[in-house]
């Protein structure tokens, strides 16, 4: 099982709708989940973090976070063309210095 | 808004040289920048925790006499590959943090990377 397991997609949804990006991990004890977003050619943005269970919403993107299943997922209201990118989960491992990253999830929002 | 500057976007070297990669916040102070590597159709890999004025945290598996970072100054952190060879040949990406207390900022902001390609 890797460490950190995303979809790799393509998720295709239309413009307006509610894209749903699902990520589970294996490390127990994490304690620090990211969502990065990564257009074609170009570096990584962090658009969320959460830390603790339940929803984090900020602007059109809610993470959510459930430790007790391992499970951390963003969704992205009202998509839009400017969405479609890839996007990665990223997992701080508990007892070292090491974060994992998602293979990620490339989305296309249709116009 | 706040830019993180890296430079060179793209550098080709020879077997065996070193290749000094610098990530500059420009308009803000940066207690702690990250380092990044990606692989062409691979995800990204956090590689060390740069902390201004001390030494860096590498990750596990990272060689920290490879990867030689300083972070000497709250606006500069470099990043020197040793003695490069063909299989470091990646995308490097720096990161900086952001925060503020008293406005409530903890962002992380990305440089636009380095390509690295050793012959």
């Amino acid at each position: 099982q890797k460490e950190v397991e995303q979809n790799s997609g393509p998720l295709s949804v239309p413009e307006g709708a509610i894209a749903s990006l699902n990520c589970t991990y294996s490390d127990r004890g994490s304690q620090s989940f990211f969502w990065y977003r990564q257009y074609s050619g170009k570096s990584p943005e962090l658009i969320m973090s959460i830390y603790s269970n339940g929803d984090k919403e900020d602007g059109r993107f809610t993470a959510q976070l459930n430790k007790a299943s391992q499970y951390v997922s963003l969704l992205i209201r009202d998509s839009q063309p400017s969405d479609s990118a890839t996007y990665l989960c990223a997992v701080r491992q508990t007892g070292g210095f090491k974060t994992i990253f998602g293979a990620g999830t490339r989305l296309f929002v249709k116009a | 808004g706040a830019v993180v500057s890296q430079h060179p976007s793209r550098v080709i070297c020879k077997s065996g040289t070193s290749v000094k990669i610098e990530c500059r916040s420009l308009d803000f102070q940066a207690t702690t920048m990250f380092w990044y590597r990606q692989f062409p159709k691979q995800s990204l890999m956090l590689m060390a925790t740069s902390n201004e004025g001390s030494k860096a945290t590498y990750e596990q598996g990272v060689e920290k006499d490879k990867f030689l970072i300083n972070h000497a100054s709250l606006t500069l952190s470099t990043l020197t590959v040793t003695s490069a060879h063909p299989e470091d040949s990646s995308f490097y990406i720096c990161s900086a943090r952001e925060v503020s207390a008293s406005l409530g900022k903890n962002i992380q902001y990305f440089g636009a990377g380095t390509r690295l390609s050793v012959l």
